[in-house]
């Protein structure tokens, strides 16, 4: 079974500051692995997916393979990075995408 | 539409009562899942479509909660005899085909509470 595991519900940093989302994972197979946001009264959006290897935001995420880790990274907070933040796996053939329980980030002035 | 579409967007329901939540996916998406958000839990799995295949029924909580999927496109969640903890904000979610790397795109949900 396929489980992602987000240890921080709650997580506050000052403007300017580096942030680290931490999200783990377990799955036998060849993960896909995403994470998605949520701002303040919009809808949960993509921010990034680990095989585009892309900075999205100035958020970047680096797939673990040997700690079955994904965690998102910003040298730098802003205010309006305060949000939602959910890790997630899917692997190729499945149909389900698997979400963690979130991380509530807040980014202090 | 431009994204997916989601009704109502609050319920207020008594225990007992049958609801209905209904979403409407964006057009030519073929996948469609629904889940369910409640604080502090995350997001719950609870039912999968893709095309005409059988859907993937495996994180519907009890026997109470069903869906469909009519023509491919618009789905209903009922959930039968709610109780109070069903309440939860339920989010309807699209792709163009499943697995693989394609992005979900997410309606703004149904928060359902359950007096």
């Amino acid at each position: 079974a396929q489980r992602v595991t987000q240890p921080e519900k709650l997580l506050s940093v000052f403007k300017g500051a580096p942030v680290e989302l931490k999200c783990n994972y377990s799955y036998s197979g060849s993960p896909e692995l995403f994470w998605y946001v949520q701002y303040s009264r919009q809808r949960l959006q993509l921010l990034l997916r680990h095989i585009s290897r892309e900075s999205i935001k100035g958020f970047t995420a680096d797939l673990n393979k040997g700690e079955t880790s994904f965690h998102l990274k910003k040298p730098f907070a802003q205010e309006e990075d305060s949000a939602m933040y959910y890790c997630a796996l899917s692997d190729r053939s499945a149909r389900q995408l698997t979400f963690g329980s979130g991380t509530q980030l807040t980014v202090l002035p | 539409g431009a994204g997916v579409s989601q009704s109502p967007s609050n319920k207020v329901t008594e225990k007992g009562k049958d609801v209905e939540l209904r979403c409407d996916p964006i057009s030519g998406h073929t996948a469609l899942y629904w889940y369910r958000q409640s604080l502090g839990q995350g997001l719950e799995f609870l039912i999968y479509f893709q095309g005409n295949s059988a859907p993937d029924k495996s994180g519907l909580p009890s026997d109470r909660f069903s869906a469909e999927r009519t023509g491919g496109s618009v789905s209903t969640l009922t959930i039968q005899r709610t109780q109070q903890e069903d309440s939860a904000v339920y989010l309807c979610a699209s792709r163009v085909t499943s697995g693989g790397t394609g992005e979900l795109f997410f309606g703004e949900g149904s928060r359902l509470t359950v007096l």
